[in-house]
Order: structure tokens, then C-alpha cells, then sequence
């Protein structure tokens, strides 16, 4: 079958930098994506990583090794509205172009 | 322009009552889902539908059935309401297997 792990819930201040890990097992692996979503909001899309490598985006960047099965999510100067959680998704080889969801990291980003 | 819509955006309801969630998106995608969310945050696929294929997980009860009267439009059908269907319901779109765009999410209360 298909899974996903990452961290329940990961706490940092603001102006600080933190990682958030993500390990698959799947068949047929496509890429890794990253989603956010804010309490009482809809998951927004962050990243996606097909290759090996680091992708930037502003403060987030996002990794993947797909030797290792494992990526993750860098999240750099940290601010209160950076509090939500983020989940990395593959897609579903059994269900066409549907994503598969870890269960999720709860980032609390305090002051 | 809202890019995905669903309506209604809270529904409660008693068990045993059937109920209907529309979902329309404008961006011209080819492919709609819809997940669901439960209390603990997990997301789950429920069905993945193009003009051509209808996949539907395998772990959801026949009470729920997709129906899309057009490409823009994906709504879901729920018979016979249990307790465990309480959950958000969130609709999404790609254009095939890039980033999704999900709906802000129908919030479904079975008393």
C-alpha cells in the first residue's frame, strides 16, 4: 500500500527555521507535494518536487531524495501567520491523479 | 473569482436523511475530486472524475455517489446519513496530474 509519515505537530518562535520530514512508500512514484492549511481553511498548494533536489519558493523551499523515499519542507524566517499545518502528499497510483495525504504537522509559531 | 465553489458551506442534518453537496470550479480543469476530512484532520479521497473515468476509492460506502452534469461541475450525493459521515467535505480540480485546487470546504454535521 501506499503511506506517508511526518511529525504530528512541530512548535518554533518567529524568525526561526524549521524542517518538517516526510517519508513515502508507494508504487509508481510520481513527485512529492506539499500543502498547507490554516484552521477552519482549504488545503493550499506550497511546493512539488519530481526530481532530487531542493526547490526554492520565497521563505519555503522544499526537498526530495527519491532514493531515500523522503523529503521535506523548510519553512525560513518564521512568522505567526506561518502557524497551520502542512501536509506532503503523493499521488495515488490506484485512483488516477488523486493524492494520497500524510496526516498532517501542526506548526504553532508563538512570538 | 472564486476559482472552486462549493455550496453549502455548513449542512446539518439528521441520520438517516439524504443530502446533496454541489461543486463548481472556472479554471477549465479536466479533473474534480472529492476528499474528506476528518475530525483529526486526515484527508482522504473519495472519488477522482474526468470526462471520462470515474474512480472511486474502494473504502467508500455505495451512499455516496458523484454526479457531473458538466466538466465544471462535480457534486456529491449522500444517502441515508450515519454519524460517521460528520466530517469536512472538500471539493478539488487539476489539470491532470499538476497542482490541485481545492474549495473551501462543506462542513457536514449528521445528528
Amino acid at each position: 500500500g501506499q503511506s506517508l509519515e511526518q511529525p504530528s505537530e512541530v512548535t518554533a518562535v518567529e524568525g526561526a527555521i524549521v524542517q518538517i520530514n516526510c517519508t513515502y512508500q508507494t508504487s509508481g512514484f510520481y513527485g512529492l507535494s506539499w500543502y498547507q492549511q490554516h484552521d477552519g481553511g482549504a488545503p493550499t498548494f506550497l511546493s512539488y518536487n519530481a526530481l532530487d533536489g531542493l526547490e526554492e519558493t520565497g521563505r519555503f523551499s522544499s526537498f526530495l531524495s527519491r532514493s531515500d523515499s523522503y523529503g521535506y519542507l523548510l519553512l525560513q524566517e518564521l512568522q505567526m501567520k506561518d502557524s497551520a499545518s502542512y501536509f506532503c502528499a503523493v499521488r495515488d497510483s490506484q485512483a488516477g491523479t488523486a493524492l494520497i495525504f500524510g496526516k498532517g504537522t501542526t506548526l504553532s509559531v508563538s512570538s | 473569482d472564486t476559482a472552486v465553489s462549493q455550496t453549502p458551506k455548513y449542512l446539518v442534518t439528521q441520520m438517516g436523511n439524504d443530502k446533496s453537496i454541489k461543486c463548481e470550479q472556472n479554471l477549465g480543469h479536466d479533473t474534480m475530486y472529492w476528499y474528506k476530512q476528518d475530525s483529526k484532520k486526515f484527508l482522504k479521497i473519495m472519488f477522482s472524475y474526468n470526462n471520462k473515468e470515474l474512480i472511486i476509492n474502494e473504502t467508500v460506502p455505495n451512499r455516496f455517489s458523484p454526479k457531473s452534469p458538466d466538466k465544471a461541475h462535480l457534486n456529491l450525493h449522500i444517502n441515508s446519513l450515519e454519524l460517521g459521515d460528520s466530517a469536512v467535505y472538500f471539493c478539488a480540480s487539476s489539470h491532470m496530474e499538476e497542482t490541485q485546487y481545492f474549495g473551501p470546504g462543506t462542513r457536514l454535521l449528521v445528528l
